[in-house]
């Protein structure tokens, strides 16, 4: 089945650690996103990347990096520079532009 | 198939004018609708509405759902020359074991002084 995982499900953290999300595709989809959710607020974007070996920052990208090297995977590492990094990350890939995109199940990450 | 229509497409306006940008939508199982600010490169999050009638407001642009309908409208105010964008409302809708999102095709926004 086709689709896009992430993972873990839920992950905690010490304070000053730096920790790395997964997400992986098997859609043979060029572009992949990472996004932040907290509570009450819609999808603040991360990082996306349009093909691999290539990725921009979004909304809220400090503190954050990623990289893209194969099509299928967009790792995400928050790192000790987040100022508030516990949240809902959830992971998207499209065929293409900004058109359609299906979302991984989320990692919620809770640093204490 | 699930679809958002925004109209209108382009719109020009004065530097003060008041400006209503439309989006409706076709979706099963709708959990949000969001609107974004695109200016050079990624969108920037504007609001997220999931309530019938309930306005969202963050100075001059407002915001306001109606499920019943199918629409959204994005509202803005004493527009300033910043306020060229373009500006996409997206869907979020819940498949079967996944959530995705439906980006309309955009208003593109010019205020000209």
């Amino acid at each position: 089945d086709g689709g896009i995982t992430q993972s873990p499900k839920y992950l905690f953290r010490k304070e000053g650690q730096n920790v790395t999300l997964s997400c992986e595709q098997n859609l043979n989809h060029d572009a992949m996103y990472w996004y932040r959710q907290d509570p009450g607020q819609g999808l603040r974007l991360i990082y996306y990347s349009q093909i691999v070996n290539d990725f921009q920052k979004g909304d809220i990208a400090e503190g954050y990096s990623v990289s893209r090297e194969k099509k299928e995977s967009f790792p995400l590492t928050v790192t000790s520079a987040q100022k508030n990094p516990t949240a809902f990350y959830l992971c998207a890939s499209s065929i293409d532009g900004w058109n359609e995109q299906f979302f991984g199940p989320g990692t919620r990450l809770t640093v204490l | 198939e699930d679809k958002v229509v925004q109209s209108p497409l382009s719109l020009v306006v004065h530097e003060g004018d008041t400006v209503t940008l439309n989006c409706s939508y076709e979706v099963t199982n709708f959990r949000s609708l969001l609107w974004y600010k695109q200016e050079k490169k990624a969108p920037t999050f504007l609001f997220m509405l999931t309530s019938s009638g309930i306005e969202k407001k963050s100075g001059r642009l407002s915001s306001i759902l109606d499920k019943k309908e199918l629409f959204s409208i994005l509202n803005i105010t004493a527009t300033q020359t910043g306020d060229s964008a373009i500006y996409l409302c997206a869907v979020e809708a819940r498949e079967t074991s996944y959530d995705k999102v439906i980006f309309g095709p955009g208003t593109s926004l010019s205020v000209i002084p």
